[in-house]
């Protein structure tokens, strides 16, 4: 089956030791987002990929990047994790933006916990 | 920009009572719409989503909804509920044009009592 997949689904890492999270999709879409939820919270998007054009959110911080190195991956780094960063990290993808086509999949999410 | 209220954060509802789960949007231009479902530590499901054909969406699990422009409302229900129905549910808005603009609710956490 056609699908998104994140590893790992619990990562625990420590107050500002660098974490990457992975995403990967068997849809073949074109867009790939990273989301942030925090507890009883609402998803809050971090960024996306339009192909390989990176579009930041406004609000995103900086020790927040993204690389998708092709169409199947894209990774989620956090340079200095601090408490504020725990949180389920979802990411998730759409064939295309705009259109019929912006229906979005999201994978299962990683739980991040930092100590 | 767009934007969605969801009426109430939690919602208890009986075993094989009507489930009514309230969104109301705000956009400046034509929206899409969608519901998702979220079961504890996975990601969203979509439940169905509003794309400017027929007003009255069906979705997965018996769950369905009726987009109301004049009221700016898309509220998800469900004749009968079930256990397995107990859930967060996320209204969601974008528009027909540039889809990174989703914007969620803030969520309603559905309880089903036996």
């Amino acid at each position: 089956d056609a699908m998104v997949i994140q590893n790992p689904r619990y990562q625990v890492t420590q107050f500002g030791k660098p974490v990457t999270l992975s995403c990967s999709q068997t849809l073949n879409h074109n867009v790939m987002y990273w989301y942030q939820q925090k507890s009883s919270q609402a998803p809050k998007l971090l960024f996306h990929y339009y192909d390989k054009d990176f579009n930041n959110e406004a609000d995103t911080p900086d020790n927040f990047q993204s690389r998708r190195p092709n169409t199947s991956f894209c990774f989620l780094d956090i340079r200095s994790p601090g408490l504020g960063d725990a949180a389920m990290y979802l990411c998730a993808t759409s064939r295309d933006r705009g259109g019929s086509y912006n229906e979005q999949f999201f994978g299962p999410g990683t739980r991040l916990t930092v100590l | 920009a767009q934007s969605v209220t969801q009426l109430g954060s939690h919602v208890s509802v009986s075993e094989g009572a009507l489930v009514l789960l309230r969104c109301n949007y705000s956009s400046s231009v034509p929206p899409y719409l969608f519901w998702y479902v979220q079961y504890p530590n996975q990601g969203l499901q979509l439940l169905l989503k509003y794309t400017s054909a027929a007003t009255l969406v069906k979705g997965i699990n018996g769950f369905e909804a009726e987009f109301k422009k004049s009221e700016t409302s898309f509220h998800l229900t469900k004749p009968s509920a079930h256990m397995s129905d107990a859930a967060e549910y996320f209204c969601a808005v974008s528009d027909q044009y540039n889809n990174n603009d989703m914007r969620f609710g803030a969520g309603t956490r559905l309880t089903v009592k036996p």
